[in-house]
Formats: C-alpha cells, sequence, structure tokens
C-alpha cells in the first residue's frame, strides 16, 4: 500500500462547478498537508498547507484534513479553465520526508 | 519557477552516455531536492542535501549521482547504469525555517533513446 493515494482521474467539469479533490493516507505521523497545482510540463506550485485537521480558506480555493479519517481534500468554487492543472497533494512526517500523491488531472470546459 | 533555475528544458541523448542535469537557486535556502517525476508514479525522492557538500540518497537514487559544492548549485548526472532515465527531473528547495514550503524548479526532460 503507498503512503498517499490520490485517484487520477481524468476530472473534467464546467466552469463555475465546485470541484472536489481528495487524498488518502496510512501514516499517522504525517503532520503537514499540502496541495501543489502543476500545469503542463511545469514545475509543481504550493497552492496551501494545512497543519492540523480542520478547514483552511484561501479565495476559491478549502483545504480539508481529517486526521482521524486520513484523508485531505482540496475544494474549488467556481472552477474557471484557468484552474486546469493537475493537483498534487502532499504531506511530511516527522522526520520532515515529502510524500506525494500521484496527482489528478482537472479539465475545466469554458 | 521563482529563483530557481533547471537547464536545459528538453534534453536528448544517447543510451550509454552520462548526463548532467543543472539546477540553480538564488533564494538563499539550504536544502535542495531532486525529484523524478513519471506518468502514473507522481514525484520519487532521487537525491537531496541540507548543506554544503552533504547529501543524502533518496527512494530512488541507484544510477543517479550529485554533488553540491556551493549552496546555489544541486547538479544531477544521470549515469549510464540508470535503467529508465527517460522522465521529467524536478529540482525544489526548501527554506529551514519553513519546512513545508517547498519551492520547485520549471523542470528538465530528459529523453534517452
Amino acid at each position: 500500500q503507498k503512503e498517499v493515494e490520490q485517484d487520477p482521474g481524468p476530472l473534467s467539469v464546467p466552469e463555475g462547478a465546485i470541484v472536489s479533490l481528495n487524498c488518502t493516507y496510512s501514516n499517522s505521523a504525517f503532520q503537514y498537508f499540502m496541495w501543489y497545482r502543476q500545469y503542463s510540463r511545469k514545475g509543481p506550485e504550493l497552492l496551501m498547507y494545512t497543519y492540523s485537521s480542520g478547514n483552511k480558506e484561501d479565495g476559491r480555493f478549502t483545504a480539508q484534513v481529517d486526521k482521524s479519517s486520513k484523508y485531505i481534500s482540496l475544494f474549488i468554487r467556481d472552477s474557471q479553465p484557468s484552474d486546469s492543472a493537475t493537483y498534487l497533494c502532499a504531506m511530511i512526517d516527522t522526520g520532515n520526508q515529502f510524500y506525494f500523491g500521484t496527482g489528478t488531472s482537472l479539465t475545466v470546459i469554458p | 519557477d521563482g529563483g530557481i533555475t533547471q537547464s536545459p528544458k528538453y534534453l536528448f541523448r544517447k543510451e550509454g552516455q552520462n548526463v548532467t542535469l543543472s539546477c540553480e537557486q538564488n533564494l538563499n535556502h539550504d536544502a535542495m531536492y531532486w525529484y523524478r517525476q513519471d506518468p502514473g508514479q507522481g514525484l520519487r525522492l532521487i537525491y537531496y542535501s541540507q548543506i554544503v557538500n552533504d547529501f543524502q540518497k533518496g527512494d530512488i537514487a541507484e544510477g543517479y549521482s550529485v554533488s553540491r559544492e556551493k549552496k546555489e548549485s544541486f547538479p544531477l548526472t544521470v549515469t549510464s547504469a540508470q535503467k529508465n532515465p527517460t522522465a521529467f527531473y524536478l529540482c525544489a528547495t526548501t527554506p529551514g525555517a519553513s519546512v513545508y514550503e517547498q519551492y520547485f524548479g520549471p523542470g528538465t526532460r530528459l529523453t534517452v533513446t
């Protein structure tokens, strides 16, 4: 079993839809939870990070962590064509080692 | 992107040749990383370095070598011993204080035929 599981998609939604992206994990030592956005043939860029269970909002993006279920989510409200990218979840354990999901490919159709 | 440069963007080599990928940063970050990205496999850590003149193997170091002679530079050599070298290679850095902030370069696409 992988440390971090992420549905690769692809996910295709109409413009304006709410998008839900998810990851599950198995290691209870994970302490930081991040979401990266990666456009085609580019490096990933950090979108959001959270440290504890709960929600964190930044504009149209909301990151949610449920440590009891070992489940994290990223919600995108009012999705735009410019949101079309691959979204990677990532986690850090107590030894500061990074673990990445495989990424979910999202297309927002105008 | 930002203060991390990787060159070249695309690289083509013949099988059996060693090739060195460049990674330079002007962010004054201590830690630097090399990842390999393949479709459906996410990012896999090749090597990382916390300080100058010191580096550690990641999960898939076989067939790769690195050096860290300067804080700004962390070149990766893909040797002929690497069985499947064709991939997208990403360099990343992390500031010492904010461990969760990993900044990535634009990547180098290496194709070996």
